[in-house]
């Protein structure tokens, strides 16, 4: 399969600890992106990689969210101190260049 | 007001028929606008995206782009049960590279 993979698809965790996601993006995209879907709603943005640079984060992206993409190919977000309300199905996508983006099959994560 | 919405429906239409979803947006500054159809529990799946004013049409997709009235429509022509899902509209700005989405429009095909 050469689509977006990501992993782990479920977490279940208590408040209070910490996680980490990981994304793998197509082979030769150079843009990778996280967004953050709860129930009802679509995705909102999270945060923008073009290579390894961290081009744009969200003001939704609290200190405790962190993400990298350390040599340009897969990334990871990390949530620091979960509370209940980061309760949702994250999502990487990837691009080439300005081109349309391709979404893996997200992370659903629960926080206890 | 929200960039860019969508009516959540749920929108019904009969097997066969043409379903008609709109979108609109609030930023002049859209480029490209993309829809994306999303099962439940499942990630997002491109469908098309559109840059031009006019239409464009792609198997029993026809995307239709007005930049004046600001909004995006998606045609389904003989719809099937397979297509019931969340419609998500999805428009990037000219000096951006983040999607903005829409809160979806449920379709339920009805045999």
């Amino acid at each position: 399969d050469t689509g977006v993979s990501q992993d782990p698809r479920h977490k279940i965790t208590k408040r209070g600890q910490n996680v980490t996601f990981r994304c793998d993006p197509i082979s030769e995209h150079n843009r990778l992106y996280w967004y953050r879907q709860t129930l009802g709603q679509g995705p909102e943005f999270l945060t923008y990689f073009q290579n390894e640079a961290q081009l744009e984060k969200s003001r939704l992206l609290s200190d405790r969210f962190s993400a990298e993409r350390p040599k340009g190919s897969f990334s990871t977000l990390e949530i620091q101190r979960t509370e209940q309300g980061d309760s949702a199905m994250y999502l990487c996508a990837s691009s080439l260049l300005d081109n349309e983006q391709f979404f893996g099959p997200g992370t659903r994560l629960t926080v206890l | 007001q929200k960039e860019v919405e969508q009516n959540s429906g749920p929108l019904s239409v009969p097997e066969g028929a043409i379903a008609s979803l709109n979108c609109t947006y609030s930023d002049r500054g859209s480029q490209s606008f993309f829809w994306y159809r999303q099962y439940s529990g499942k990630s997002p799946e491109l469908i098309m995206f559109i840059y031009s004013n006019g239409d464009k049409e792609d198997g029993r997709f026809t995307a239709q782009l007005n930049k004046a009235s600001q909004y995006v429509s998606l045609l389904i022509r003989d719809s099937q049960p397979s297509d019931s899902a969340t419609y998500l509209c999805a428009v990037r700005k000219a000096a951006g590279n983040k999607l903005t989405f829409g809160g979806g429009t449920r379709v339920l095909v009805k045999p």
